[in-house]
């Protein structure tokens, strides 16, 4: 079955701490992949995605994310964290030439320490 | 240009009663697509409709929802005879092409049934 697992439910760094969150996908074939971003009461904010080519994808606000194949993995990274980027982080896939039916993770809540 | 804009923002029913969801997609998108997110989980998509049609229900519940996107005017989301275990945040994304690479979400609609 097709699902998205992000295993660290709750993460606290302190400002300007590294990032990396985890995303771990099942799926028939390569996916596109996806990170959003969802601050409290707001909808969801595309941080970057993966389509081909090189495995390291850069998105805003200064994220990457790399995909590993043989890992199904494609975590995200941002080597100093900003008070600013408390929020929500979703990983989602989605199959390629599909009609845009995205899998969704259930979401790392990211608190950011003084 | 402005984004995906939903209304009401948040809802109160109490059950049994309608509750009606709008979601204009941005300037240019005929796609769009709906996802629930009940607490503590990742988006589950419910369906997907260009103007006229419904492309994918898949993931919408077999009774009491429905939805459409007519020629002119917002898209709808209608829940009847609402229960409690509909109480969720309620997300529209809207794309220019039938794909998953361009989806842009709005801002959601929290529905509470009481």
């Amino acid at each position: 079955a097709q699902s998205v697992t992000q295993p660290d439910i709750h993460i606290t760094v302190s400002e300007g701490a590294s990032l990396e969150l985890r995303c771990n996908y099942s799926y028939g074939a390569t996916p596109y992949l996806f990170w959003y971003v969802q601050s409290p009461g707001q909808g969801l904010q595309l941080l970057l995605k993966y389509f081909s080519g090189d495995t390291l994808v850069q998105g805003i606000k200064g994220f990457e994310a790399e995909f590993k194949r043989s890992q199904s993995s494609f975590n995200l990274r941002k080597p100093s964290v900003h008070w600013s980027d408390a929020a929500e982080y979703f990983c989602a896939v989605g199959a390629r030439g599909s009609q845009g039916n995205l899998i969704f993770g259930k979401g790392t809540k990211l608190s950011v320490k003084p | 240009n402005a984004g995906v804009m939903q209304n009401p923002r948040h809802l109160v029913r109490r059950r049994g009663q309608e509750a009606r969801l709008r979601c204009s997609p941005m300037k240019g998108h005929s796609h769009v697509y709906w996802y629930r997110q009940l607490p503590e989980e990742g988006l589950k998509f419910m369906v997907y409709l260009q103007k006229e049609n419904i492309i994918d229900e898949s993931g919408m519940p077999k009774e009491r929802f429905s939805a459409e996107f007519p020629k002119e005017g917002p898209s709808i989301l209608r829940i009847q005879q609402v229960v409690r275990g509909d109480s969720a945040a309620y997300f529209c994304a809207s794309s220019p092409y039938e794909s998953t690479d361009t989806q842009y979400f709005g801002p959601g609609t929290r529905l509470t049934v009481l």
